[in-house]
């Protein structure tokens, strides 16, 4: 079936720092995947997307590179700030537009 | 444009009694999700929705869960009776049509039940 692993957390690390947060995933086909975040009190939201094989995605610098050779979509940025404390989730959409969640990795960057 | 709109935010209730969540997606989108958060067990799909029509049920915890959406603009997240193990964060998301399109998440309903 369809899933989602995340690296496990919490990810503690000093400001200006790089991050990479591992995701995998298993599909029937070929998902679109995902990367959101939750700040505390908070919903998530869509932080970044890949629809397709070698698609990278970005934001706020956040990037996120599709590898279907490797079932993988790691997410990394060169320097976080204190901003980024949040909780990251990994999904993936299916063919049949089930959206399925990692378990969340909580990221705490210290100045 | 509206967001997804989610009722209550908050509710605290005491074991035995009814919980009704309720839901109203982003007019247009034809999926809506219903989630569970908890620290345990992070975020669940409990059930989602195409077109109105309920498409996999198989997160639904129990039989005291059941969800109804009964046109495009609403849908509602029942428990019956409700359990102290029921408190968690309930989100509601929608989805447009579209292999490339996102999920909007709603701000959740945070229930507590004692």
């Amino acid at each position: 079936g369809n899933s989602v692993t995340q690296m496990e957390g919490p990810v503690t690390l000093s400001e200006e720092a790089f991050l990479t947060i591992n995701c995998t995933y298993t599909a029937t086909g070929y998902p679109s995947l995902f990367w959101y975040v939750q700040y505390p009190g908070e919903g998530l939201q869509l932080l970044l997307k890949a629809t397709k094989a070698d698609d990278k995605g970005s934001n706020k610098g956040f990037e996120a590179t599709y590898r279907k050779e490797t079932t993988s979509f790691h997410l990394e940025k060169g320097s976080v700030q204190v901003s980024d404390s949040a909780v990251y989730f990994c999904a993936q959409k299916t063919s049949y537009d089930k959206v399925i969640f990692g378990p969340g990795t909580s990221l705490s960057v210290i100045p | 444009d509206a967001g997804v709109i989610q009722s209550p935010r908050h509710e605290v209730t005491e074991m035995g009694q009814e919980v009704t969540l309720r839901c109203k997606p982003i007019s247009g989108h034809n999926s809506l999700f219903w989630y569970r958060q908890t620290m345990m067990r992070g975020l669940e799909l409990l059930i989602y929705f195409n077109n109105n029509v309920p498409i996999d049920d198989s997160g639904m915890p129990e039989d005291r869960f059941s969800a109804k959406m009964p046109n495009a603009s609403f849908s509602t997240l029942k428990i019956q009776p409700s359990e102290p193990r029921d408190s968690a964060v309930y989100f509601c998301a929608s989805l447009p049509s579209g292999s490339g399109n996102t999920i909007y998440f709603g701000e959740g309903s945070w229930l507590t039940v004692v």
